[in-house]
């Protein structure tokens, strides 16, 4: 079975200071990974994903991932926070290739505090 | 604006009740998905329409149960209500392309539901 582990509940950085958001996963596949976002109250957006492609892969916003299979790692950073990125972030994998349906797998999130 | 609507946004009932939550998707996409947020169990997938049919299952409950309709919209029917129904529920969507492994999911804004 498929599945993402976010390594840390909450992260705390301060304004302009790089942001790393852990995620390993276990796949028996080669995994198609992603990262959404949820600010408050909204629902998610997609920041970035992972198809075997690249294995540094460029989102929106300035985030970036890099695909580590050797570590079986897929963290996300940014080189420097803005208070708009405060927001809850999900490391996700999706399960199409494991059950032939697109159903995605949500780690449990992290949440991302911007300090000024 | 992801493009996928649900209504209601927010939706307060009793126990032992019933209510139905509506999503639709973007234009041109087949495939709906619902997935359920709550504290405890984090995000996760109930269950899959495309096209009219339903394609996969997740852990959802036999009170609930779902359809998709010729227009592409989709129905999540919850019934016999508990407090522990009390969650978001997203509905997201994609065009399901054949061989291009999985596409994005677009994730409309969520109903609230509280059950007192």
């Amino acid at each position: 079975a498929q599945s993402v582990t976010q390594l840390d509940s909450h992260v705390s950085v301060s304004e302009g200071t790089p942001v790393l958001l852990r995620c390993n996963y276990s796949s028996s596949y080669s995994p198609s990974l992603f990262w959404y976002v949820q600010h408050p109250n909204k629902g998610l957006q997609l920041l970035l994903k992972y198809t075997s492609a690249a294995t540094l892969v460029k989102g929106i916003n300035g985030f970036e991932a890099e695909f580590k299979k050797s570590e079986t790692s897929f963290h996300l950073t940014k080189p420097s926070a803005h208070m708009s990125d405060a927001a809850e972030y999900f490391c996700v994998v999706s399960d199409l290739y494991s059950s032939n349906t697109g159903k995605l797998i949500f780690g449990q999130g992290t949440t991302l505090q911007v300090k000024p | 604006d992801s493009g996928v609507t649900q209504t209601p946004k927010h939706l307060i009932t009793a126990t032992g009740q019933r209510v139905t939550l509506r999503c639709s998707p973007r234009s041109g996409d087949l495939s709906v998905y619902w997935y359920q947020q709550s504290l405890d169990q984090g995000l996760q997938f109930l269950i899959q329409y495309y096209n009219g049919e339903e394609r996969a299952k997740g852990n959802i409950l036999e009170r609930f149960s779902a359809q998709q309709f010729p227009d592409l919209h989709s129905e999540l029917n919850l019934s016999s209500l508990e407090l522990g129904d009390s969650a978001l529920y997203f509905c997201a969507s994609s065009v399901e392309r054949v061989g291009t492994g999985p596409d994005e999911q677009f994730f409309g804004p969520g109903t609230r539901l509280t059950v007192l």
